[in-house]
């Protein structure tokens, strides 16, 4: 079975301080994985995906298939970094994204 | 240009009416895609259209659930005899193709609330 696994459902830090939104999956075969973003009043966007091995907005993630991670990091958290983040999956024999319950992300002040 | 665009953006209905929900695509992009955010379940996948066929639809929750697309754009999700647990926010999304490294673009999202 696909499953996507966000064990925190709010993660709060200080500004400036380091984060990482936790991701583990189930996936028989190899993985495609993303991260995707909501901040308020805003629709859902893409963040990054791990086939691109990139850095967007100081995030960044690795795929760690021994461990069946793609935790979401950065080194210094920034209030505008508040928002709902989704880990997903691209689902085979569906073309689908199959997302992880979210986390919340709150950068204090 | 334009992106995903859904109407209409909130919907209340009275439980066992009929609703249906619109989306619109980014023009060009030949995959389309529905899914459901909630409290209880989160983001879940009901159906997706390459062009104007839906080739599995096991994931739309009951047989209350249709989804049909037009001219290989328009899209509308049809709830008929809606219950209450129905209400969710009803995403759509579209990408240029099936491929994975094509992108989802979503919607902003109808919000249905059943009554």
């Amino acid at each position: 079975a696909q499953r996507v696994t966000q064990p925190e459902k709010l993660l709060s830090v200080f500004k400036g301080a380091p984060v990482e939104l936790k991701c583990n999956y189930s996936y028989s075969g190899s993985p495609e994985l993303f991260w995707y973003v909501q901040y308020s009043r805003q629709r859902l966007q893409l963040l990054l995906r791990h086939i691109s091995r990139e850095s967007i907005k100081g995030f960044t993630a690795d795929l760690n298939k021994g461990e069946t991670s793609f935790h979401l990091k950065k080194p210094f958290a920034q209030e505008e970094d508040s928002a709902m983040y989704y880990c997903a999956l691209f689902g085979v024999g569906g073309n689908k994204l199959v997302f992880g319950a979210g986390t919340i992300l709150r950068v204090k002040s | 240009g334009a992106g995903v665009s859904q109407s209409p953006s909130n919907k209340v209905t009275e439980k066992g009416k009929d609703v249906e929900l619109r989306c619109d695509p980014i023009s060009g992009h030949t995959a389309l895609y529905w899914y459901r955010q909630s409290l209880g379940q989160g983001l879940e996948f009901l159906i997706y259209f390459q062009g104007n066929s839906a080739p599995d639809k096991s994931g739309l929750p009951s047989d209350r659930f249709s989804a049909e697309r037009t001219g290989g754009s328009v899209s509308t999700l049809t709830i008929q005899r809606t219950q209450q647990e129905d209400s969710a926010v009803y995403l759509c999304a579209s990408s240029l193709a099936l491929a994975v490294s094509d992108t989802q673009y979503f919607g902003p999202g109808t919000r249905l609330t059943v009554l």
